[in-house]
């Protein structure tokens, strides 16, 4: 069974630009939960999708948006980026019978450094 | 709002010796407790979790005990080892039925010395 993967690891981009980033869910998973790391600090949650639907939002903005697709693949997208955004983002998938559990599978992250 | 705080890193210790990480947390109604670990170069991972007051959970030689007296959740491990390096992170959830959100503390290090 294949874990969850994310892409790119690395990457850098200026103020103002929009960057998307992508996961792919463990094998069987419906849930993709996406997560902020600035340096330092622990994750903080981005938002939720379920079944190609956002169900749940942490306190970010309305330029952080995200899509679920029918393999349960997902995509974050920022827009309008800011030096603040610069952090680890995590994917993390799991089944619905896993909420409220914790049992969260997580992705390496992918390293996003604005300037 | 529910928020988790545990002690500050890094914490250094020699193999063998006891390890503790505390954790406390605020949080209202009845959380989920957990430990996440992640080792360098890796994504996190559960390492143990509690669902209600007195539990106890277990995992590889650690263990935490939910205390709702006193808000906490620490972590042990009786005899440390080299490969236990790793960041370790202590969070809650907001019970059953929730969106699976996470509500993280800021993380310890731990190095464990040969």
């Amino acid at each position: 069974e294949t874990g969850v993967t994310q892409s790119p690891t690395h990457l850098i981009k200026t103020r103002g630009q929009q960057v998307t980033l992508r996961c792919s869910s463990q094998s069987g998973h419906n849930t993709v939960s996406w997560y902020q790391q600035a340096l330092g600090q622990g994750p903080q949650f981005i938002f939720q999708y379920y079944r190609e639907e956002e169900n749940g939002r942490g306190n970010f903005p309305p330029r952080f948006s995200g899509l679920q697709f029918p393999n349960y693949s997902s995509e974050l997208n920022v827009n309008a980026l800011e030096l603040d955004d610069s952090a680890l983002y995590l994917c993390a998938s799991s089944l619905e019978a896993g909420w409220g559990t914790g049992e969260l599978f997580f992705g390496e992250g992918s390293r996003l450094t604005v300037l | 709002g529910n928020s988790v705080t545990q002690m500050e890193g890094p914490v250094t210790l020699s193999e063998e010796a006891f390890l503790t990480i505390n954790c406390t947390y605020t949080a209202t109604g009845y959380p989920s407790l957990f430990w996440y670990v992640q080792y360098p170069g890796e994504g996190l991972q559960l390492l143990l979790k509690a669902t209600k007051a007195d539990d106890k959970g277990s995992n590889k030689g650690f263990e935490a005990t939910y205390r709702k007296e006193t808000t906490s959740f620490h972590l042990e491990k009786g005899s440390v080892q080299v490969s236990d390096s790793a960041v370790y992170f202590c969070a809650l959830s907001e019970g059953s039925g929730n969106t699976g959100k996470l509500i993280f503390g800021q993380g310890t290090t731990l190095q464990v010395k040969p």
